[in-house]
């Protein structure tokens, strides 16, 4: 079975720009994650879905947005992008949202804005 | 914000030694979980230890959970050029089941 998938694998954009990720989760999975991962750093949570709905929001501002599709493809969207938002997103799978439900990532989207 | 914090930053170790790492974090949990990353990549779980748990073992991996003192440790044994990699905890929050992270060990196993 294929894993979470990611797409595209790298991005460049300038200051300002939009950008779209896109994920594909695990078949069967029925919730994903986002989450951002600055260079040496952890990977911080941005949004959880659940049967297409906002199950969970982190702190980041509204210029980061995310829907997720009858077919539990999510995308997260970015708008006038800056240059702190260079990171690598990471989606993750699971499937619910629950307690002790493992989540499997996807191989990430790194983005680097110039 | 993080809640988990790694220790060591970075640890360096021969081939076949032991390598164990800490992790401390802030708030109450439901679990805590070891995750694996490999040069900026996706990352793989490793293990899930639960708040009622105090110690879990999976294959080389060994992880204790001490709630009273809110830190974890995970121990890799007998370590191999493959474990190369950064490790990271993460903790579920009892109220919303996200997962927060640390800031990772960076882990180098030398031939």
């Amino acid at each position: 079975d294929a894993g979470v998938t990611q797409s595209p694998t790298h991005l460049i954009k300038t200051r300002g720009q939009h950008v779209t990720l896109r994920c594909s989760p695990i078949s069967g999975h029925k919730s994903v994650s986002w989450y951002q991962q600055v260079l040496g750093q952890g990977p911080q949570f941005i949004f959880q879905y659940y049967e297409k709905e906002e199950r969970g929001r982190g702190n980041f501002p509204d210029r980061f947005s995310a829907r997720q599709f009858p077919n539990y493809s999510s995308e997260l969207n970015v708008n006038a992008l800056l240059l702190g938002d260079s990171a690598l997103y990471l989606c993750a799978s699971s499937l619910v949202v629950g307690r002790y439900n493992e989540q499997f990532f996807g191989p990430g989207t790194r983005l680097t804005v110039l | 914000s993080q809640q988990g914090e790694e220790d060591p930053q970075a640890l360096s170790i021969q081939e076949g030694e032991n390598a164990t790492m800490n992790c401390s974090y802030k708030t109450s949990i439901n679990n805590l979980q070891w995750y694996r990353q490999n040069s900026g990549r996706g990352l793989v779980h490793l293990i899930l230890i639960r708040s009622n748990e105090r110690e879990k073992h999976s294959g080389r991996l060994r992880v204790t959970l001490d709630t009273s003192k809110k830190s974890s440790s995970l121990l890799i044994t007998a370590s191999r050029a493959a474990d190369t990699a950064s490790y990271f905890c993460a903790t579920e929050k009892d109220s919303n089941y996200q997962l927060i992270w640390g800031a990772g060990t960076k882990l180098i196993i030398k031939p």
